[in-house]
């Protein structure tokens, strides 16, 4: 079980917007650590998307956006395209197990 | 461009140890960086082992911590990672990553291609 809650499954069909969201406790989001987005396309590593909540790598696309609010963050993805189609992941600090920590992931279906 | 790229055995026995050595290209393992492992059984999601600083100073995962050492090579540009013990659980891609900020749960901004280990006899 992990400590952040993620969605097992999202999906939408091209050009819609859909959004995944992680949900924790007090002793992570909750206590104010930030939350990171990674995108894992099928057999390779994540790929940084989101990192400090809303923030954007360079040539990360602006399709992506990230959101944090109390005990919970959002990822936004508008626009969709078949090339979104894979996992992705959010990760934050926990306080309590003083351990880094990540959703269990979402896989996003493109229709 | 930084690079990370894992190395070792792809098959380790149970109750044996698992080593794997990450080498960083592009860039100073000595810079302002945490350097970490994460790793993601088949099929499964991520999980965060430990991670280490040039200085030797070291965190781990507290459902990890009695089984995980991580090390530095300063000379080698290069960290370790060992896990003891093992068994069938352990099975899992395991990357390297590099700890963007020297803040607690920074993001990873670079990752390596993830090498596959089994435990099994």
């Amino acid at each position: 079980q992990s400590v952040l809650t993620q969605p097992p499954s999202v999906s939408g069909a091209p050009g819609q917007r859909v959004t995944i969201s992680c949900t924790g406790s007090s002793s992570n989001i909750g206590a104010g650590s930030d939350v990171h987005w990674y995108q894992q396309l099928p057999g390779t590593a994540p790929k940084l998307l989101i990192y400090v909540n809303t923030n954007r790598p360079s040539g990360v696309a602006d399709r992506f956006s990230g959101s944090r609010s109390g005990t919970s963050a959002s990822l936004a993805i508008s626009g969709l395209q078949a090339e979104d189609e894979a996992d992705y992941y959010c990760q934050s600090y926990d306080t309590s197990l003083s351990a880094c920590v990540f959703g269990g992931g979402t896989k996003l279906t493109v229709l | 461009q930084v690079q990370l790229q894992e190395s070792g055995p792809g098959l380790v026995n149970p109750s044996g140890t698992l080593s794997l050595t990450c080498a960083v290209s592009g860039g100073s393992i000595t810079s302002s960086k945490w350097w970490s492992w994460v790793r993601q059984p088949p099929g499964k999601g991520l999980e965060w082992i430990g991670e280490i600083y040039h200085s030797g100073n070291t965190n781990y995962n507290p459902s990890l911590k009695s089984r995980v050492t991580i090390s530095v090579d300063k000379s080698k540009n290069q960290f370790s990672l060992k896990l003891s013990s093992v068994t069938a659980a352990d099975t899992a891609v395991y990357y390297c990553a590099r700890v963007a900020q020297a803040v607690a749960g920074s993001q990873f901004d670079y990752w390596g291609q993830g090498t596959l280990v089994t435990v099994s006899s």
